[in-house]
C-alpha cells in the first residue's frame, strides 16, 4: 500500500517568487489536509478537502495561498509572492472519513520551503 | 477552541530506561479524539495511536502504552525499555467531532533522545 507522497521534498526560492507543492494521497482516501510546521512547533492546520471540495480554510491561509484538488485525487498548494515568514515544512495528510472528526490522518514526508 | 500542552520540551534517557511523555488537552466538546504521532529525523509524522473520548481503557502495544484519564484531561505515553530507535519528536494531538473536518490540534512536541 503506497503512502502519502509529496513533491518536491525541498524547495529554495527567493522572496517574491511563486512556488507550488504537490501531494498525492493514499489512493482510497477521500479527505486531504495541508498543515504547516515551523521549527520547534507542532503542525498547524491550513486547509482541508473532502473529495474535490475545499471545505475549510484556516485564518493562517492568507490570500497569497491557494490550494486545489481538481479531481479529488492529488492536491496542489501554491504560495504567491513568497515571504521569508513562509519558510516552513508543509505537510500533507490524507484519511478516509464520512462524518465527524474520528478519522486517522496519515502524513507524507513534507516539503521543506526556504525563502531567501 | 482546542489546546494541547506538552510541557516536556526535551527528555534524555539511557537505553533500557522507561520514559513517560505527558500530554494535557483542553476542549469543551464531549466527543473528541486523541492521537500520538512520532516524527523521526527524516521528518515524516508516523501515526501511533488514536483514542476516543468515550473509551478510557488504557492500551498497550509492545513496548508502548498509553494512559488516558478524562478526570485530569491527560493522555500520557510510556515507552518501556527504551531503545535508540525511539529517538524522535513525539506529538500529541486532538480532534473534535464537529462539522466534517477532522483537523488536528497539535502540541509543541517532546524531543526524546535515547543514548547507549
Amino acid at each position: 500500500d503506497t503512502g502519502v507522497s509529496q513533491d518536491p521534498r525541498h524547495k529554495i526560492t527567493k522572496r517574491g517568487q511563486n512556488v507550488t507543492f504537490r501531494c498525492d494521497p493514499i489512493s482510497e482516501h477521500n479527505r486531504l489536509y495541508w498543515y504547516r510546521q515551523t521549527l520547534g512547533q507542532g503542525p498547524e492546520f491550513l486547509t482541508y478537502f473532502q473529495n474535490e471540495a475545499q471545505l475549510e480554510k484556516s485564518r493562517l491561509l492568507s490570500d497569497r495561498f491557494s490550494a486545489e484538488r481538481p479531481k479529488g485525487s492529488f492536491s496542489t498548494l501554491e504560495i504567491q509572492r513568497t515571504e521569508q515568514g513562509d519558510s516552513a515544512m508543509y505537510l500533507c495528510a490524507s484519511s478516509f472519513g464520512s462524518s465527524g472528526g474520528s478519522d486517522t490522518q496519515y502524513f507524507g514526508p513534507g516539503t521543506r520551503l526556504t525563502v531567501l | 477552541a482546542q489546546k494541547v500542552t506538552q510541557a516536556q520540551t526535551e527528555i534524555s534517557v539511557v537505553e533500557k530506561e522507561d520514559v513517560t511523555l505527558d500530554c494535557v488537552y483542553e476542549t469543551r466538546d464531549t466527543t473528541y479524539y486523541l492521537f500520538w504521532y512520532k516524527q523521526p529525523p527524516s521528518g515524516e509524522l508516523v501515526f501511533l495511536i488514536r483514542r476516543n473520548s468515550f473509551d478510557e481503557q488504557n492500551e498497550i502495544s509492545g513496548r508502548y502504552s498509553w494512559n488516558f484519564q478524562k478526570s485530569t484531561s491527560s493522555f500520557n505515553f510510556t515507552i518501556t525499555a527504551s531503545q535508540v530507535v525511539d529517538s524522535a519528536v513525539y506529538f500529541c494531538a486532538l480532534s473534535v467531532s464537529t462539522g466534517t473536518a477532522s483537523k488536528l490540534t497539535f502540541g509543541t512536541g517532546t524531543r526524546l533522545q535515547v543514548t547507549l
